[in-house]
């Protein structure tokens, strides 16, 4: 059975930093593009970023692009999103997702809640 | 970069048909797929490709594209299907992911 668990979650203030852990079973992890999307309160989903299978190819959206970096390890069958310079827009639900080929993001994490305030 | 749009919100009667539409440039080259939301859940696979459904969902969900314009249509809504529906396909670069901006799906 496929499994994605994301951990890592919590309050920080902005300017503040934090990485979230997305821990994969059930699949060849490394054979695998993965993404993040996140869901701010109330509102609609929103790409984050994505990696590759091997990491060759890393994507960003542009509402994150030089504060949030994805990253993974094979080995350990785990997806990171290292989170800096963290915004009150940044608060949302977190979901990492696995993406099948080229095609759909087929299965999902239940979410990590990242809340920014002061 | 490409913008996915949806209307806000549908119903239907229970047993009736509705059909989600989503528009964009990007999905003139490039098929959308379609994410179930309930409230406090994580988003869930219905249809991906031309018309294709993942292992478990319904045969009454399926998709449609024309042109700037991909659909997803619920034949014989059940209660278990009021949630928010998502589209969400590659923008024109093919490298970004794009989501609609979501449809409440509400059935009377």
């Amino acid at each position: 059975e496929v499994q994605l668990v994301e951990s890592g979650g919590g309050l920080v203030k902005p300017g503040g930093s934090l990485r979230l852990s997305c821990a994969a079973s059930g699949f060849t992890f490394s054979s695998y593009s993965m993404n993040w999307v996140r869901q701010a309160p109330g509102k609609g989903l929103e790409w984050v970023s994505s990696i590759s299978s091997s990491s060759s190819y890393i994507y960003y959206a542009d509402s994150v692009k030089g504060r949030f970096t994805i990253s993974r390890d094979n080995a350990k069958n785990s997806l990171y999103l290292q989170m800096n310079s963290l915004r009150a827009e940044d608060t949302a639900v977190y979901y990492c997702a696995r993406e099948v080929g080229y095609g759909p993001l087929d299965y999902w994490g239940q979410g990590t809640l990242v809340t920014v305030s002061s | 970069s490409s913008e996915l749009t949806q209307d806000p919100a549908v119903s239907v009667a229970l047993g009736q048909t509705v059909r989600i539409t989503c528009q964009g440039d990007s999905l003139r080259s490039y098929y959308a797929s379609w994410y179930q939301q309930k409230p406090g859940q994580a988003p869930v696979l219905v249809i991906y490709g031309k018309n294709n459904r993942p292992s478990g969902i319904p045969d009454r969900f399926s998709g449609s594209s024309s042109g700037n314009t991909a659909s997803l249509t619920i034949t014989g809504a059940q209660a278990e299907d009021e949630a928010d529906y998502y589209c969400n396909s590659r923008d024109s670069s093919g490298n970004i992911w794009v989501f609609g901006t979501g449809t409440k799906v509400t059935v009377l």
